[in-house]
Order: C-alpha cells, then structure tokens, then sequence
C-alpha cells in the first residue's frame, strides 16, 4: 500500500535549536497535514497544507507542501523544552486514504 | 468544550475475553475512525465510518469490530482479543469524511495476556 516515509526517526537537540523533519512519499498525495503528539495524548493537528507549494506557518511552526505533491517539510524555529513529543505527518492520497508517518520523536537536551 | 473520550483510558484482559472500547465526540462530526498505535508502526487505520450506519474498513480490521448506530459513539469491539492486539488506541472525529483534520481522543492502553 501507500506509505509515507518521515525521517528522522528520532533527533536530540539542544533547547534554542532550529529543527527540520520531512515526510515523502512515491504517490501524490492531495494534502498534508502535521500532528503533534504529546506523552500520553492524542496527536494534536498543528498545520494543515492544501496546495502544491503552499508555505503555512503556525508561530514557530513553519510547514510546506512540495511541487511535486510527493513531500512536505515541517520546521521549528528556537525549541523551548514544550516542543519534546512526537510530529506525524499524514496525507490524503488521490484515493481518499489517509495514511500516517511513522513518526519522528524529537528530544530536547537541557 | 469540544472534544472526543474514550473508555477506559487503561485495560488489562485475558486473551478471549470479548471487551469494548467506547468512542464519543460532542461535535457532531459526520467522520469517525478508530486507529491503532504500535512503537515503529506509527499509527494505522482500523475502521472509519462516514456516518450513521456506515462503516468501512481501514488498513487493520482484522480482529475488530465496530458500530455507529448513533452519530456521537463509535464503539470498538474485540470480540476475541489476541495479545498482538495490544496496543495504544486511538479514536477520532472529523466534520465530515472529506475534511482530514481530525481530532483525536485521549488513548486507551491495551494489554492482552
């Protein structure tokens, strides 16, 4: 089936750091969207992309749907210790799935 | 406040034991889905219903059950639970089938012995 490859898997950064993450994929996918989920909680929606090319920022959350309608990237500028969870990307491919990342876990060190 | 509960939030059982996971939004959201989240797998779709008494199934259906008889609660059913069924499970709502942002419960742990 269709699958979305998120990368890293898993990044430790030191607080104040910029982070970057990407999602790809070998379909084309009619949107992107990225979640956060916190310990213990359900995945929180942080952006959501709609058109190729489309740059959508959401306070520190920066988010981008490629040309190609195969990728998407999600950036955060200045980590703060908050932003420890992991970010799934998911997408909705031509044939209405929607299908998740596997997730990228990110760990801010003191 | 908006929002989607699920019931219970932790469950311990037997393998064979038929149990249910109770699923209710607030919102009257027309899409509901139930996932399962596994370390590695990230989170994958069991069934999803695009409203009031249909249903469909996900990418993992095998093993489950479910019901939506009312547009609030989306009821997923182990009518015979394995231990590879242990997991982290996830409800979820969305306004209607066509719009992704779904808004997720809170969890419910799992553990089949």
């Amino acid at each position: 089936g269709q699958q979305l490859n998120q990368s890293p898997q898993s990044m430790f950064i030191q607080e104040g750091e910029d982070v970057s993450m990407n999602c790809t994929s070998s379909s084309i996918f009619n949107t992107w969207l990225w979640y956060k989920q916190d310990p213990g909680e359900g995945p929180v929606l942080l952006i959501a992309l709609y058109k190729a090319g489309e740059l959508t920022s959401n306070g520190r959350l920066t988010a981008q749907f490629g040309i190609t309608r195969k990728d998407s990237f999600l950036n955060i500028s200045a980590s703060i210790p908050s932003d420890v969870g992991i970010y799934f990307c998911a997408g909705r491919s031509r044939d209405d799935k929607i299908i998740f990342g596997k997730g990228t876990r990110l760990h801010i060190l003191p | 406040e908006a929002q989607v509960t699920q019931n219970p939030r932790y469950l311990i059982t037997v393998t064979g034991k038929k149990l249910t996971v109770t699923c209710s939004q607030n919102m009257n959201h027309e899409y509901m889905s139930w996932y399962r989240q596994d370390p590695g797998l990230g989170l994958r779709q069991i069934y999803y219903s695009m409203n009031v008494e249909v249903t469909d199934k996900g990418d993992v259906p095998e093993g489950y059950k479910v019901s939506r008889k009312e547009k609030r609660n989306f009821p997923l059913i182990l009518e015979s639970p394995s231990p590879n069924q242990t997991s982290l499970y996830f409800c979820a709502s969305s306004l209607y089938t066509g719009v992704l942002e779904q808004y997720f419960g809170p969890g419910t742990r799992l553990t089949v012995t």
